[in-house]
């Protein structure tokens, strides 16, 4: 089972500047098939990146995924205020099991 | 569009079982693999399984072999969640997921249907 280690827990920022998201598997894997996605609140969480790199439908270009092996990276170039919220980041494909990181907390500043 | 209908809230006493639905529209019910997905109070998300809804063939994690059964009715276009020997550390929001087409992404999600267990 790949072991998924989001860093930081928490992130305090405020709206406007950049914020950096890492991920770190215990072991490469294929960059198509990890993924990140944002849960606010009472609500359930959402695709924002596919295959590391490939935003999802509707998905603001502020939201950008890198990384390959075993590091992975989720940038958001210009916070809004509507970014401020939980991220995961997930492995999944054709082989399960699949696993998601712990999540980093984005909060304001 | 895309839908995943969830069923509602449930509470249990610990050692019973609870069934979970999810019933889909806007996409054809047997081509993209469903998973389910928990997330326990305050915590993170965890993988419990998947259904191939053409087949009936089932993958789970490891902690949950045994003890959660998939199911789907190809009649309704609904998914099932059963959970057996409940216990109060199995309180949590249970989702279920669409998987892609392609790669397996999760790409839309049930609302989540909170259970509670609790005596």
């Amino acid at each position: 089972e790949i072991i998924l280690m989001q860093s930081p827990d928490t992130l305090s920022l405020s709206p406007g500047e950049r914020a950096t998201l890492s991920c770190r598997a215990s072991q490469s894997f294929s960059s198509n098939y990890l993924a990140w996605y944002q849960q606010k609140p009472g609500q359930a969480p959402r695709l924002l990146v596919y295959g590391a790199s490939s935003r999802a439908t509707g998905i603001p270009d502020r939201f950008s995924g890198s990384g390959s092996g075993s590091e992975f990276t989720l940038t958001i170039s210009r916070l809004e205020p509507e970014d401020f919220a939980v991220y995961y980041c997930q492995q999944y494909g054709t082989s399960p099991p699949y696993t998601f990181g712990q999540g980093t907390k984005l909060e304001i500043k | 569009q895309v839908q995943l209908v969830q069923s509602g809230a449930e509470v249990k006493k610990p050692g019973a079982s609870v069934k979970v639905s999810c019933k889909v529209s806007g996409f054809p019910f047997t081509i993209y693999n469903l998973d389910w997905v928990r997330q326990a109070p305050g915590q993170g998300l965890e993988w419990m399984g998947r259904i191939n809804p053409n087949n009936g063939d089932t993958n789970f994690a490891q902690k949950f072999q045994g003890r959660v059964t998939l199911t789907r009715d190809t009649s309704t276009n609904t998914a099932y969640m059963q959970l057996s020997s409940l216990a109060s550390d199995d309180t949590a929001v249970y989702y279920c997921v669409k998987e892609g087409a392609v790669d397996g992404r999760f790409d839309f999600w049930g609302q989540g249907t909170p259970v509670t267990v609790s005596s």
